[in-house]
């Protein structure tokens, strides 16, 4: 059972364009919800992160946009580099739970020069 | 300011025998997780951690994984009589609680069992 998708596998944009990433879950228990960025052979990296109070929080390239109602969420990064290029995952929490994260499967961004 | 550190970063180990993986959380950070990753996949909750607590173990195999945060030295996850389908890469992040819920990341252990 995915509680949190990422529904395309991959995203391909070229530099200076907007590259917009996708989520969605189906547990409205989730209340505060993240995104990372992995390289291969390393380990993710955080981006950027929203409670589910806000439905937006923006930090520099990137901004998160969350929409309770129809339990999804985007990420925004304008302009796109080179080095955005990765793999980009969605991850949800409960907050006052056990803080584990529920991930999606991941989208790869790669953004053309 | 060092980051989560793991070690080792690569292990091979053959059918039956024991892996052990070791995490160091960033200075500061009391809570550890750790997550698998298995090939095109997401990465999977295993188990949350507090000195010398084990907080939430609902992603953990029944039988053969354990881990533990001892109250001084890394964490560790241990893997008894590994079989092929252990091959993966595990994941440790820490954060500092106290409300904060983003996770730091580890460069992670991929595991091979031959």
């Amino acid at each position: 059972d995915q509680q949190v998708k990422q529904n395309s596998p991959s995203l391909s944009v070229q530099e200076g364009r907007i590259s917009i990433l996708n989520c969605d879950y189906t547990n409205s228990m989730f209340d505060y919800f993240l995104w990372y960025k992995k390289y291969p052979a390393e380990g993710p990296t955080f981006l950027i992160s929203i409670s589910s109070i806000k439905d937006k929080n923006e930090d520099g390239r990137f901004t998160v946009f969350l929409n309770k109602s129809a339990k999804h969420l985007s990420l925004h990064i304008v302009p796109s580099q080179p080095g955005d290029s990765a793999v980009y995952f969605c991850a949800a929490t409960l907050q006052g739970g056990s803080e584990k994260l529920v991930f999606g499967k991941g989208t790869k961004l790669t953004v053309n020069p | 300011n060092a980051g989560v550190m793991q070690n080792p970063r690569h292990l091979v180990r053959r059918r039956g025998q024991e892996a052990r993986l070791r995490c160091s959380p960033m200075k500061g950070h009391s809570h550890v997780y750790w997550y698998r990753q298995l090939p095109e996949e997401g990465l999977k909750f295993m188990v949350y951690l507090q000195k010398e607590n084990i907080i939430d173990e609902s992603g953990m195999p029944k039988e053969r994984f354990s881990a533990e945060f001892p109250k001084e030295g890394p964490s560790i996850l241990r893997i008894q009589q590994v079989v092929r389908g252990d091959s993966a890469a595990y994941f440790c992040a820490s954060s500092p609680g106290r409300g904060r819920f983003e996770q730091y990341f580890g460069p992670g252990t991929r595991l091979t069992v031959t």
